[in-house]
């Protein structure tokens, strides 16, 4: 049964401060992962789409990578904003069915 | 893309009574699913369809909960017999028919349940 974990579930740091998020799976048959946002009371915004045979995506202030193998995901993010403050998911998606399996986010806040 | 859209954004409802949401995925989007989210946690599967056909349910979607999507446009989801444990928010998503392995899912605001 495939889970994933997402350590820290919370993380503070200055504003312009460069940070690491990590997202870790149990099962490496993944089709794809993603990197969503949320923010508060509101719904997911997909930031970045792995797929299986890639190795990062990049958008912007914004970088993904995927090690299937290890089972590991991470999101990069570059000289952070207070905009950035949200809680970043990663989801899943295995390659026998079609549902995303979720982490249970990390809460960052980004302080000015 | 006018985005996905959901109604009602909050619904608050006796235990017992049966509740009705509905999700308006994006157009041209044949791929539609349904998620709960509860507070603290990531969403979790309750069904999916592709066009018309109801695909995927999780165990979690007991035989209170029914899912539709006639004519392959939008879905509406009703929870029967509400219990406090229904209490979360409901999550709709959409997405078209994959390029590669890439099939985005693009998440409506949500109907957030509360069950008194």
């Amino acid at each position: 049964k495939q889970e994933v974990t997402q350590i820290p579930a919370a993380l503070s740091v200055p504003e312009g401060e460069n940070l690491v998020l990590n997202c870790s799976f149990t099962d490496s048959a993944i089709y794809n992962l993603q990197w969503f946002r949320q923010d508060p009371g509101k719904g997911l915004t997909s930031l970045l789409l792995i797929q299986s045979s890639q190795r990062e995506q990049t958008s912007g202030r914004l970088n993904a990578s995927l090690d299937k193998s290890s089972g590991r995901s991470t999101l990069y993010i570059a000289a952070s904003q207070p905009g950035d403050s949200a809680t970043y998911l990663c989801a899943v998606r295995p390659d026998s069915n079609y549902q995303l399996i979720w982490g249970a986010g990390t809460k960052l806040i980004i302080k000015p | 893309d006018t985005g996905v859209s959901q109604n009602p954004r909050h619904k608050i409802t006796k235990r017992g009574q049966n509740v009705t949401f509905r999700c308006d995925p994006i157009s041209e989007h044949n791929r539609l699913y349904w998620y709960r989210q509860t507070l603290g946690q990531g969403p979790e599967f309750l069904t999916y369809f592709q066009n018309e056909a109801q695909l995927e349910k999780s165990r979690l979607l007991s035989d209170r909960f029914s899912a539709e999507r006639p004519k392959g446009s939008f879905s509406t989801l009703e929870i029967q017999r509400t219990e406090q444990g229904d209490s979360a928010m409901y999550l709709c998503a959409s997405s078209r028919k994959p390029q590669g392995h890439t099939d985005t899912q693009y998440f409506g605001p949500g109907t957030r349940l509360t069950v008194l």
